[in-house]
């Protein structure tokens, strides 16, 4: 499976701390995205990183891409009970045409 | 911009109906579109790739018969579940490739369709 994974797969945190979540993939990319599903909705596009860039940001999110390590990171920084939601990263392959999703992590924030 | 919308977006059917789902381009010309299949808390699985004016390339184990896909114009394409029993109750997501590529080869997703077969 080209199903890249992610870690945790869960993730409970109170309001106002940060959470991380990590991505591992497993083919050369052209780019890493990230998105936001809330329970039964469709996606949120948050943020991409194109395969020669490290870092970026976009608010309180910030995304790290390691090609070496086939890994990327997704931060959110000062946490709201609105953050609550599954996230996804995607990944755009070199030669291909599709997207692939990693496997997800739900997030929790408590309030 | 960039609008992808689905159509119906929540539908309930008798086992061995045929269900068939519409994904729209509203704002944009999208030369490809793409189907995922989301079971409830897992990730969203590609399906197939729809190329307008071409047939679709199906995902290894996604049923072509099972699951027709048709991508008529640029701003169109259906899936349609053949036949459909309870197992196919799923959330369906489409996305749509903007002609030329767009920034990044960026996709637009549409809200999903949920099916429900009894």
């Amino acid at each position: 499976s080209q199903q890249g994974e992610e870690d945790p797969q869960a993730l409970s945190i109170q309001e106002g701390e940060n959470a991380t979540m990590n991505c591992s993939y497993k083919t050369s990319i052209n780019n890493l995205q990230w998105y936001r599903q809330n329970s039964g909705r469709g996606l949120v596009h948050l943020i991409l990183i194109r395969s020669n860039e490290r870092e970026k940001h976009s608010g309180r999110l910030r995304v790290t891409l390691d090609t070496s390590k086939k890994s990327s990171s997704l931060l959110i920084t000062a946490s709201r009970a609105a953050d609550t939601a599954s996230y996804f990263c995607a990944t755009y392959e070199d030669t291909g045409n599709q997207f692939y999703f990693g496997t997800g992590t739900s997030l929790t924030v408590i309030p | 911009g960039a609008v992808v919308s689905q159509h119906p977006s929540r539908v309930i059917c008798k086992s061995g109906t045929s269900v068939k789902i519409e994904c729209r381009s509203l704002d944009f010309q999208a030369t490809t579109m793409f189907w995922y299949r989301q079971f409830p808390k897992q990730s969203l699985m590609l399906m197939a790739t729809s190329n307008e004016g071409s047939k679709a390339t199906y995902e290894q184990g996604v049923e072509k018969d099972k699951f027709l896909i048709n991508h008529a114009s640029l701003t169109l394409s259906t899936l349609t579940v053949t036949s459909a029993h309870p197992e196919d109750s799923s959330f369906y997501i489409c996305s749509a490739k903007i002609l030329g590529g767009g920034l990044h080869n960026e996709q637009f997703f549409g809200p999903g369709t949920r099916l429900t077969v009894l």
